[in-house]
Protein backbone atom coordinates (compact mmCIF):
# COMPACT_ATOMS: atom_id res chain seq x y z
CA UNK A 1 0.00 0.00 0.00
CA UNK A 2 1.13 3.33 -0.68
CA UNK A 3 1.56 6.44 1.53
CA UNK A 4 2.26 10.13 2.01
CA UNK A 5 4.23 11.71 4.75
CA UNK A 6 3.49 15.67 4.71
CA UNK A 7 6.30 17.18 7.33
CA UNK A 8 5.17 20.37 8.77
CA UNK A 9 1.48 21.05 9.34
CA UNK A 10 2.00 24.13 9.67
CA UNK A 11 4.83 26.41 7.62
CA UNK A 12 5.06 30.18 8.17
CA UNK A 13 7.40 32.56 5.56
CA UNK A 14 7.32 36.57 4.91
CA UNK A 15 6.15 37.59 1.91
CA UNK A 16 8.98 37.43 -0.52
CA UNK A 17 10.73 34.40 0.58
CA UNK A 18 10.91 30.74 -0.14
CA UNK A 19 8.41 28.44 0.31
CA UNK A 20 9.84 24.79 0.92
CA UNK A 21 7.13 22.39 1.67
CA UNK A 22 8.11 18.88 1.91
CA UNK A 23 6.37 15.37 1.15
CA UNK A 24 7.60 11.86 1.55
CA UNK A 25 5.89 8.76 -0.06
CA UNK A 26 6.06 4.78 0.02
CA UNK A 27 4.65 2.94 -2.78
CA UNK A 28 5.87 -0.44 -4.02
CA UNK A 29 5.10 0.46 -7.70
CA UNK A 30 6.36 3.54 -9.57
CA UNK A 31 3.98 6.12 -8.63
CA UNK A 32 2.47 9.45 -10.14
CA UNK A 33 2.43 11.98 -8.28
CA UNK A 34 0.17 15.30 -7.88
CA UNK A 35 0.11 18.58 -5.49
CA UNK A 36 -2.76 20.03 -4.57
CA UNK A 37 -4.01 23.44 -3.05
CA UNK A 38 -7.02 23.95 -1.37
CA UNK A 39 -8.48 28.13 -0.36
CA UNK A 40 -10.93 28.40 2.47
CA UNK A 41 -14.33 26.60 1.83
CA UNK A 42 -13.15 25.47 -1.55
CA UNK A 43 -12.05 21.89 -3.10
CA UNK A 44 -8.86 21.49 -3.99
CA UNK A 45 -7.49 22.78 -7.08
CA UNK A 46 -4.44 20.74 -8.82
CA UNK A 47 -0.68 22.66 -8.74
CA UNK A 48 1.16 19.88 -10.52
CA UNK A 49 1.76 16.67 -11.13
CA UNK A 50 5.00 14.18 -11.85
CA UNK A 51 4.39 11.62 -13.91
CA UNK A 52 7.27 10.42 -16.00
CA UNK A 53 10.27 11.82 -17.39
CA UNK A 54 11.68 15.02 -16.22
CA UNK A 55 11.87 15.16 -12.54
CA UNK A 56 11.39 18.84 -12.22
CA UNK A 57 7.77 19.71 -13.04
CA UNK A 58 7.05 23.23 -12.81
CA UNK A 59 2.69 24.44 -11.89
CA UNK A 60 0.65 27.09 -11.49
CA UNK A 61 1.19 29.87 -10.04
CA UNK A 62 5.13 29.84 -9.74
CA UNK A 63 5.36 27.08 -8.16
CA UNK A 64 7.70 24.02 -8.92
CA UNK A 65 8.30 20.05 -7.67
CA UNK A 66 11.28 18.01 -7.92
CA UNK A 67 10.55 14.23 -7.45
CA UNK A 68 13.37 12.54 -6.37
CA UNK A 69 13.60 8.65 -6.33
CA UNK A 70 16.36 7.55 -4.50
CA UNK A 71 15.11 9.88 -1.77
CA UNK A 72 11.48 8.94 -2.12
CA UNK A 73 10.38 13.02 -1.58
CA UNK A 74 8.18 15.61 -3.86
CA UNK A 75 8.76 18.40 -2.53
CA UNK A 76 7.17 21.85 -3.55
CA UNK A 77 9.02 25.25 -3.73
CA UNK A 78 8.27 28.19 -4.59
CA UNK A 79 11.28 31.09 -4.92
CA UNK A 80 9.24 33.99 -3.90
CA UNK A 81 6.30 33.78 -1.57
CA UNK A 82 3.09 35.83 -2.06
CA UNK A 83 0.23 37.02 0.23
CA UNK A 84 -2.22 34.99 -2.33
CA UNK A 85 -0.34 31.80 -1.61
CA UNK A 86 -1.73 31.57 1.80
CA UNK A 87 -4.01 28.46 1.64
CA UNK A 88 -3.38 24.94 2.42
CA UNK A 89 -1.17 21.86 0.45
CA UNK A 90 -2.16 18.46 0.02
CA UNK A 91 0.33 16.21 -1.66
CA UNK A 92 -0.62 12.98 -2.74
CA UNK A 93 0.35 9.92 -4.24
CA UNK A 94 -1.48 7.23 -7.20
CA UNK A 95 -0.61 3.98 -8.23
CA UNK A 96 -3.06 1.64 -10.36
CA UNK A 97 -4.92 -0.77 -8.82
CA UNK A 98 -6.97 -3.37 -10.58
CA UNK A 99 -9.58 -1.14 -12.81
CA UNK A 100 -9.26 1.59 -9.79
CA UNK A 101 -7.07 4.43 -8.91
CA UNK A 102 -5.42 4.53 -5.72
CA UNK A 103 -5.13 7.98 -4.88
CA UNK A 104 -3.84 8.91 -1.27
CA UNK A 105 -3.53 12.20 0.37
CA UNK A 106 -1.26 13.14 3.22
CA UNK A 107 -2.66 14.91 5.66
CA UNK A 108 -1.98 18.75 4.99
CA UNK A 109 0.48 21.94 5.01
CA UNK A 110 -1.35 25.21 6.15
CA UNK A 111 0.96 27.90 4.45
CA UNK A 112 0.71 31.10 6.30
CA UNK A 113 2.88 34.16 4.83
CA UNK A 114 3.66 37.02 6.83
CA UNK A 115 3.28 40.56 5.85
CA UNK B 1 -15.99 25.08 -18.78
CA UNK B 2 -18.51 24.79 -15.89
CA UNK B 3 -17.01 23.30 -12.78
CA UNK B 4 -17.67 20.55 -10.22
CA UNK B 5 -21.10 21.51 -9.10
CA UNK B 6 -22.25 20.26 -5.23
CA UNK B 7 -25.27 21.16 -3.13
CA UNK B 8 -26.05 22.14 -0.77
CA UNK B 9 -22.97 24.07 0.92
CA UNK B 10 -23.51 23.34 4.27
CA UNK B 11 -25.64 20.72 6.45
CA UNK B 12 -26.47 20.89 9.89
CA UNK B 13 -28.43 17.59 11.28
CA UNK B 14 -28.63 15.70 14.81
CA UNK B 15 -27.41 12.63 15.22
CA UNK B 16 -29.28 9.90 13.68
CA UNK B 17 -30.89 11.79 11.40
CA UNK B 18 -30.43 10.95 7.48
CA UNK B 19 -28.95 13.44 4.82
CA UNK B 20 -28.07 13.25 1.17
CA UNK B 21 -25.70 15.08 -0.94
CA UNK B 22 -25.81 15.94 -4.59
CA UNK B 23 -23.19 15.76 -7.00
CA UNK B 24 -22.68 17.14 -11.16
CA UNK B 25 -19.75 16.47 -12.30
CA UNK B 26 -18.20 18.31 -15.37
CA UNK B 27 -19.90 17.25 -18.33
CA UNK B 28 -17.90 14.42 -20.15
CA UNK B 29 -15.92 13.09 -16.82
CA UNK B 30 -16.73 9.33 -16.33
CA UNK B 31 -15.06 9.05 -13.36
CA UNK B 32 -16.28 10.45 -10.08
CA UNK B 33 -15.09 10.23 -6.94
CA UNK B 34 -16.34 11.11 -3.34
CA UNK B 35 -13.98 11.97 -0.83
CA UNK B 36 -14.59 12.43 3.04
CA UNK B 37 -12.03 15.49 4.58
CA UNK B 38 -12.25 15.63 8.49
CA UNK B 39 -10.87 18.89 10.09
CA UNK B 40 -7.32 18.75 9.99
CA UNK B 41 -6.47 15.64 8.03
CA UNK B 42 -6.29 14.97 4.15
CA UNK B 43 -9.70 13.91 2.09
CA UNK B 44 -9.93 9.97 2.08
CA UNK B 45 -11.25 8.46 -0.64
CA UNK B 46 -15.49 6.46 -0.06
CA UNK B 47 -16.43 5.73 -3.28
CA UNK B 48 -15.16 5.70 -7.32
CA UNK B 49 -17.61 5.67 -10.09
CA UNK B 50 -16.68 4.81 -13.50
CA UNK B 51 -19.68 5.86 -15.64
CA UNK B 52 -22.73 4.60 -13.45
CA UNK B 53 -20.83 1.48 -11.72
CA UNK B 54 -18.56 1.30 -8.79
CA UNK B 55 -15.41 0.93 -9.56
CA UNK B 56 -13.90 1.46 -5.73
CA UNK B 57 -15.93 1.22 -2.15
CA UNK B 58 -13.65 -0.26 -0.41
CA UNK B 59 -13.70 2.46 2.05
CA UNK B 60 -17.74 3.28 2.27
CA UNK B 61 -19.16 2.19 5.48
CA UNK B 62 -22.06 0.27 4.04
CA UNK B 63 -23.71 -0.27 7.07
CA UNK B 64 -24.65 3.77 6.93
CA UNK B 65 -23.32 5.23 4.08
CA UNK B 66 -24.82 4.62 -0.07
CA UNK B 67 -23.86 6.19 -3.29
CA UNK B 68 -25.58 5.93 -6.68
CA UNK B 69 -24.50 7.52 -10.07
CA UNK B 70 -27.86 7.06 -12.18
CA UNK B 71 -27.68 7.56 -15.63
CA UNK B 72 -23.48 8.24 -15.31
CA UNK B 73 -23.86 11.80 -14.81
CA UNK B 74 -25.18 13.02 -11.30
CA UNK B 75 -24.35 11.44 -7.90
CA UNK B 76 -25.92 11.14 -4.65
CA UNK B 77 -24.47 10.63 -1.20
CA UNK B 78 -26.51 9.65 1.52
CA UNK B 79 -25.60 8.95 5.08
CA UNK B 80 -28.67 7.31 6.93
CA UNK B 81 -28.33 7.37 10.41
CA UNK B 82 -25.81 10.06 10.83
CA UNK B 83 -22.83 9.78 13.66
CA UNK B 84 -21.32 12.40 14.88
CA UNK B 85 -17.86 11.60 13.69
CA UNK B 86 -19.68 11.71 10.60
CA UNK B 87 -19.05 15.88 10.54
CA UNK B 88 -16.84 16.78 7.63
CA UNK B 89 -16.67 18.03 4.36
CA UNK B 90 -17.54 15.85 1.45
CA UNK B 91 -16.06 16.33 -1.68
CA UNK B 92 -16.92 15.17 -5.30
CA UNK B 93 -14.44 15.13 -7.53
CA UNK B 94 -14.26 14.39 -11.49
CA UNK B 95 -11.93 13.25 -14.28
CA UNK B 96 -11.53 12.05 -18.00
CA UNK B 97 -10.51 8.59 -17.26
CA UNK B 98 -9.52 6.22 -14.49
CA UNK B 99 -6.53 6.53 -15.40
CA UNK B 100 -3.97 7.07 -11.98
CA UNK B 101 -2.31 9.98 -14.02
CA UNK B 102 -5.45 11.72 -14.73
CA UNK B 103 -6.01 14.89 -12.66
CA UNK B 104 -9.35 15.11 -10.30
CA UNK B 105 -11.30 18.70 -10.19
CA UNK B 106 -12.96 18.90 -7.31
CA UNK B 107 -16.35 20.87 -6.04
CA UNK B 108 -16.23 23.18 -3.39
CA UNK B 109 -17.68 20.73 -0.74
CA UNK B 110 -20.38 20.45 1.65
CA UNK B 111 -19.58 20.83 5.03
CA UNK B 112 -21.76 18.39 7.20
CA UNK B 113 -22.04 18.89 10.81
CA UNK B 114 -23.64 16.29 13.19
CA UNK B 115 -24.96 17.79 16.71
Amino acid sequence: AQSVTQLGSHVSVSEGALVLLRCNYSSSVPPYLFWYVQYPNQGLQLLLKYTTGATLVKGINGFEAEFKKSETSFHLTKPSAHMSDAAEYFCAVSVPSGSARQLTFGSGTQLTVLP
Amino acid sequence: EAGVAQSPRYKIIEKRQSVAFWCNPISGHATLYWYQQILGQGPKLLIQFQNNGVVDDSQLPKDRFSAERLKGVDSTLKIQPAKLEDSAVYLCASSTGSSYNSPLHFGNGTRLTVT
